[in-house]
């Protein structure tokens, strides 16, 4: 079955500076594949996802590279703000929504 | 947390004892998901539904057991809870609408003594 593997585990940036999470995936039938940020006590919430029809997606801040010949996918942050600090999760589906497998999670400070 | 509430959110117990969770959703979404979070293990998958009465299993569903006989209720069952289930349990649904990522309600942290 699909394993995805998320490095690294924990990351400290400065204030302002870039953060990058990296994720490998096993199943190259894997086709969609998105990023959750859970704050202390509460669920995990989806900041951005990319489909395998795409190599990589923004959203203001935030973006997404997916490379499928090497199966990894990678989660940038820029301008870093103490607000990002947070645990980050990669997940991994080869149906949709369906059944994802996810990483181990990236703990990111942001520090001021 | 796309009307997703989960119950309790806090519970502590004790071994051997039965323990049911409840997921509750408002917006009548086909597929629900149970998960648990423990460290450095990120989120299992403990069972999942696509429909009243249509449940299977995850990667960790030893010792667990699921409900589903309403649309907006998917309950998990701990028959007998170990030390070894004391875990944050999160629901999660699928938007039927936008048919690709899951939404995760708040969680239920679990302690067995």
């Amino acid at each position: 079955g699909e394993n995805v593997e998320q490095h690294p585990s924990t990351l400290s940036v400065q204030e302002g500076d870039s953060a990058v999470i990296k994720c490998t995936y096993s199943d190259s039938a894997s086709n969609y594949f998105p990023w959750y940020k859970q704050e202390l006590g509460k669920g995990p919430q989806l900041i951005i996802d990319i489909r395998s029809n795409v190599g990589e997606k923004k959203d203001q801040r935030i973006a997404v590279t997916l490379n499928k010949t090497a199966k990894h996918f990678s989660l940038h942050i820029t301008e870093t703000q103490p607000e990002d600090s947070a645990v980050y999760f990669c997940a991994a589906s080869i149906d949709y929504g369906q059944n994802f497998v996810f990483g181990p999670g990236t703990r990111l400070s942001v520090l001021p | 947390d796309a009307g997703i509430t989960q119950s309790p959110r806090h519970k502590v117990t004790e071994t051997g004892t039965p323990v049911t969770l409840r997921c509750h959703q408002t917006e009548n979404h086909r597929y629900m998901y149970w998960y648990r979070q423990d460290p450095g293990h990120g989120l299992r998958l403990i069972h999942y539904s696509y429909g009243v009465k249509d449940t299977d299993k995850g990667e960790v569903s030893d010792g667990y057991s699921v409900s589903r006989s309403k649309t907006e209720d998917f309950l998990l069952t701990l028959e007998s809870a170990t030390s070894s289930q004391t875990s944050v349990y999160f629901c999660a649904i699928v938007n039927d609408l936008a048919a690709d990522t899951q939404y995760f309600g708040p969680g239920t942290r679990l302690t067995v003594l």
